[in-house]
């Protein structure tokens, strides 16, 4: 079946530590997403890339940074820069412009201790 | 930056009860526009999309949605909810030539009561 898959789907961190989230997708999309979901707040983005060895900020990039080696991957480390890390953390992908829907992980989240 | 509001935040129904959801953007240009459900421990999915053509769209399990251009809304109705409905519903909405970006509403909390 294709779709997205994150691991793990629950983390817990101390407070200083950088933690690293996975995001997979098999749906040969050439774009991917994060966003981080807060209560009240809906879906901020973080990061986003169109393709592999490309990505630009979101709107609240600080404290976080992201890569994107394989067209299949694109992981998000939450670095202890991140005032307040404790959230859930949804990935998506998207087929490449002109603009398509995006499909979306169940999400990991994070718990900063 | 174009912003998203959705202006009710929680919304409570019996069964059978007509819903509808305001959704409004603020971006002079096209738009493409989105609503996307998330059921209780479920992936966020897609409802419905507005690209171009019919501004009244229908998406999956009954529910469709207006795209209003001298309103800049896109408000979400189902004519008579269910119980499985219970869920949190976000709009969202992309602007061509700021990539794929979407922005997205706070999300409105429904909760159908038998």
């Amino acid at each position: 079946d294709g779709g997205i898959t994150q691991s793990p789907k629950y983390l817990f961190r101390k407070e200083g530590q950088n933690v690293t989230l996975s995001c997979e997708q098999n749906l040969n999309h050439d774009a991917m997403y994060w966003y981080r979901q807060d209560p009240g707040q809906g879906l901020r983005l973080i990061y986003y890339s169109q393709i592999v060895n490309d990505f630009q900020k979101g709107d609240i990039a600080e404290g976080y940074s992201v890569s994107r080696e394989k067209k299949e991957s694109f992981p998000l480390t939450v670095t202890s820069a991140q005032k307040n890390p404790t959230a859930f953390y949804l990935c998506a992908s998207s087929k490449s412009l002109p603009y398509n829907e995006q499909f979306f992980g169940p999400g990991t989240r994070l718990t900063v201790l | 930056a174009q912003s998203v509001s959705q202006h009710n935040h929680h919304v409570i129904l019996s069964e059978a009860a007509s819903l509808e959801l305001g959704c409004n953007y603020s971006y002079g240009g096209t738009v493409n526009l989105f609503w996307y459900v998330q059921y209780p421990g479920q992936h966020l999915q897609l409802l419905l999309k507005y690209f171009s053509g019919d501004p009244l769209v229908k998406g999956i399990k009954g529910f469709e949605a207006e795209f209003i251009k001298s309103k800049f809304s896109f408000n979400l109705r189902k004519p008579s909810v269910q119980w499985s409905d219970t869920a949190e519903y976000f709009c969202a909405v992309n602007a061509p030539g700021g990539g794929n970006k979407l922005t997205f509403g706070t999300g409105t909390q429904l909760k159908v009561e038998l």
